[in-house]
């Protein structure tokens, strides 16, 4: 299976600061039509994860413009632009380009 | 507004069953691949089995083939997942998840339930 490494794993941030959240696999997530077959969520405290990003750098239907992805081959990075209070959650990385998709352990955004 | 509820968790002791349900509504249901997913404390997210829209196609993690079943009926606007042979490793929120997008060979997940809580205990 692919493994999903994510750092860091806690992530203290002053709201209005930026942040950023590395995701790596284990093998290349470029698929030969150039996409990057990796999505990113956003599980805040007692609800269910949302998708934020998918296919590497493509914000979801609603996701504000501060959060964007980038990345290629192995290695991602999730950024948001300008944290607000409604960002603070657990972030996880999920590839989708093998079968099982896996997930990364997340990276828990707290407010400092 | 699209929604996903799923039910039929619980206590269950080791060596038990347990089928989960899942209602699906505020979309064209029956033109969805879905998923399973489950969250557990010591394990994260993973990611345990997809259907495809007309149910001709399944695919299923390692951890749980041969042991769960996913199945669907879309008369019902429903999903399910028969789960056999329970054990501990299996306690665990389980969420019903719709397939996102048309990219590999599961897609991605762009809908998920609130969860069920199957707790697998003597």
């Amino acid at each position: 299976d692919i493994v999903m490494t994510q750092s860091p794993l806690s992530l203290p941030v002053t709201p209005g600061e930026p942040a950023s959240i590395s995701c790596r696999s284990s093998q290349s997530l470029l698929h030969t039509n150039g996409h990057n077959y990796l999505n990113w969520y956003l599980q805040k405290p007692g609800q269910s994860p949302q998708l934020l990003i998918y296919l590497g750098s493509n914000r979801a239907s609603g996701v504000p413009d501060r959060f964007s992805g980038s990345g290629s081959g192995t290695d991602f990075t999730l950024e948001i632009s300008r944290v607000e209070a409604d960002d603070f959650g657990i972030y996880y990385c999920m590839q989708v380009l093998f079968v099982p998709p896996t997930f990364g352990p997340g990276t828990k955004l707290d407010i400092k | 507004e699209v929604q996903l509820m799923e039910s039929g968790g619980g206590l269950v002791h080791p060596g038990g069953s347990l089928r989960l349900s899942c209602a699906a509504s505020g979309f064209s249901f029956s033109t969805y691949n879905m998923n399973w997913v489950r969250q557990s404390p010591g394990k994260g997210l993973e990611w345990l089995s997809h259907i495809s829209y007309t149910g001709d196609y399944t695919y299923y993690a390692d951890s749980v083939k041969g042991r769960f079943t996913i199945s669907r009926d879309n008369a019902k606007n429903s999903l399910y997942l028969q789960m056999n042979s329970l054990s501990a490793e299996d306690t665990a929120i389980y969420y019903c998840a719709r397939r996102h997008g048309n990219y590999g060979p599961v897609g991605g997940i762009d809908i998920w339930g609130q969860g069920t809580m199957v707790t697998v205990s003597s």
